[in-house]
């Protein structure tokens, strides 16, 4: 079955760290995202992608990069320079980035800074 | 700018209705309605277009005014399964060097309770 796969699914990091979280699909999307998700703050956007090598900041991308090397990945790096990085990262994929069709997300890592 | 929902928290006993609302200040290409289990990814429920289209999803309908930069999402005969909290997406372009980009923006959600 075709979907998307983040992992970890829980990752603690210790302040001062990178951490990378992982995004696969397989779903032959071309655009890909990366939301993050506080309570009763909704879901914001992070970065996004439309096709491979080219990549768009979302709404708070201020200590975050990611790449987009292949299709079906889209890894999100949580630099240091992230003040409060502990939340819900969800990743999302849909077919073309500026038609109307839903997104797909993957089940989400939960990121804690210890 | 981020669509806001209302109301934030609905408690319904099982076959009531409810009614969720998105309101945006800018204009829509399109609407994006998604339901979220706790500690689930939120999952894709229906998209509305321009052109004030009405739309269904087993009792889950919707509605958007793009004239009113509004959106609705209906809930009849609501069963326990309906719980969750439910996120309005406003579609619009954003354009950076020159190339447009389809951006979806979430609105801060609405929890929804079923009681038996």
């Amino acid at each position: 079955d075709g979907g998307i796969t983040q992992s970890p699914k829980y990752l603690f990091r210790k302040e001062g760290q990178n951490v990378t979280l992982s995004c696969e699909q397989n779903l032959n999307h071309d655009a890909m995202y990366w939301y993050r998700q506080d309570p009763g703050q909704g879901l914001r956007l992070i970065y996004y992608s439309q096709i491979v090598n080219d990549f768009q900041k979302g709404d708070i991308a201020e200590g975050y990069s990611v790449s987009r090397e292949k299709k079906e990945s889209f890894p999100l790096t949580v630099t240091s320079a992230q003040k409060n990085p502990t939340a819900f990262y969800l990743c999302a994929s849909s077919i073309v980035g500026y038609t109307n069709y839903g997104y797909t997300f993957g089940s989400g890592t939960r990121l804690t800074v210890v | 700018q981020q669509p806001v929902q209302s109301p934030q928290a609905v408690i319904l006993r099982e076959g009531e209705d409810a009614v969720i609302n998105c309101s945006s200040s800018k204009a829509l290409y399109s609407v994006h309605w998604y339901r979220q289990k706790h500690g689930e990814a939120p999952v894709f429920l229906m998209i509305l277009l321009k052109g004030g289209e009405q739309k269904g999803h087993e009792k889950i309908s919707a509605s958007f005014n793009e004239k009113k930069q509004q959106s609705s999402l209906y809930l009849t005969a609501s069963q326990l399964s309906y719980s969750g909290t439910y996120f309005c997406g406003t579609f619009d372009l954003a354009n950076a060097g020159g190339t447009s980009y389809g951006k979806l923006t979430f609105g801060q959600g609405t929890i929804l309770t079923v009681h038996p």
